[in-house]
């Protein structure tokens, strides 16, 4: 079946640094999207992209689909603390399936 | 935007008991909805997708007689986990979807299976 690999696993990050993770996949997809998931909370969509070298923001959140349709990237720049929260990616076609995440902290 | 709404947000149930989550969109018709379950530090494992008015499909692995899933109408879908052990505490969390509508997420089901 499909999977995507993510990566980092986790991030500890100062207050204002930039952050990337990224996800690839072992089979082309045809959506990519990008998820935040806060402690006893679903995931909430923070990005959507749907063609090969699509480059979209969100406020100061920037997501690519790769080239290949293999693969994406989020970046987030100028990092809060309230950005803390597990970052999944997420893909199509045959059904949503989850990337392992990414655990963000970001230290004062 | 979309908002889709589970109940209970957390439970806490006997062994041998049977505990359901709802999954209701409220602001639009979802064709789909889907249950995923999320262990501690874990990704979402998706168990089953269901369409209004039809048997659900189960993942391989996933007991279709332990989570019965119930989808009677375009905003309401059901999760039964029976005769809940301690190895089902686990965060349930449902999707519904609908074309033009992505994928939205409910708040999560704690179950606590003591």
């Amino acid at each position: 079946g499909q999977q995507l690999n993510q990566s980092p696993q986790s991030m500890f990050i100062q207050e204002g640094e930039d952050v990337s993770m990224n996800c690839t996949s072992s089979s082309i997809f045809n959506t990519w999207l990008w998820y935040k998931q806060e402690p006893g909370e679903g995931p909430v969509l923070l990005i959507a992209l749907y063609k090969a070298g699509e480059l979209t923001s969100n406020g100061r959140l920037t997501a690519q689909f790769g080239i290949t349709r293999k693969d994406s990237f989020l970046n987030i720049s100028a990092s809060i603390p309230s950005d803390v929260g597990i970052y999944f990616c997420a893909g199509l076609p045959r059904q949503l399936t989850f990337g392992s995440g990414t655990q963000l902290t970001v230290l004062p | 935007g979309a908002v889709v709404s589970q109940h209970p947000s957390r439970v806490i149930c006997k062994s041998g008991t049977s505990v359901k989550i709802e999954c209701r969109s409220l602001d639009f018709q979802a064709t789909t909805m889907f249950w995923y379950r999320q262990f501690p530090k874990q990704s979402l494992m998706l168990m089953a997708t269901s369409n209004e008015g039809s048997k659900a499909t189960y993942e391989q692995g996933v007991e279709k007689d332990k989570f019965l899933i119930n989808h009677a109408s375009l905003t309401l879908s059901t999760l039964t986990v029976t005769s809940a052990h301690p190895e089902d505490s686990s965060f349930y969390i449902c999707s519904a979807s609908r074309e033009g509508y992505g994928y939205t997420f409910g708040s999560g089901t704690r179950l606590t299976v003591v």
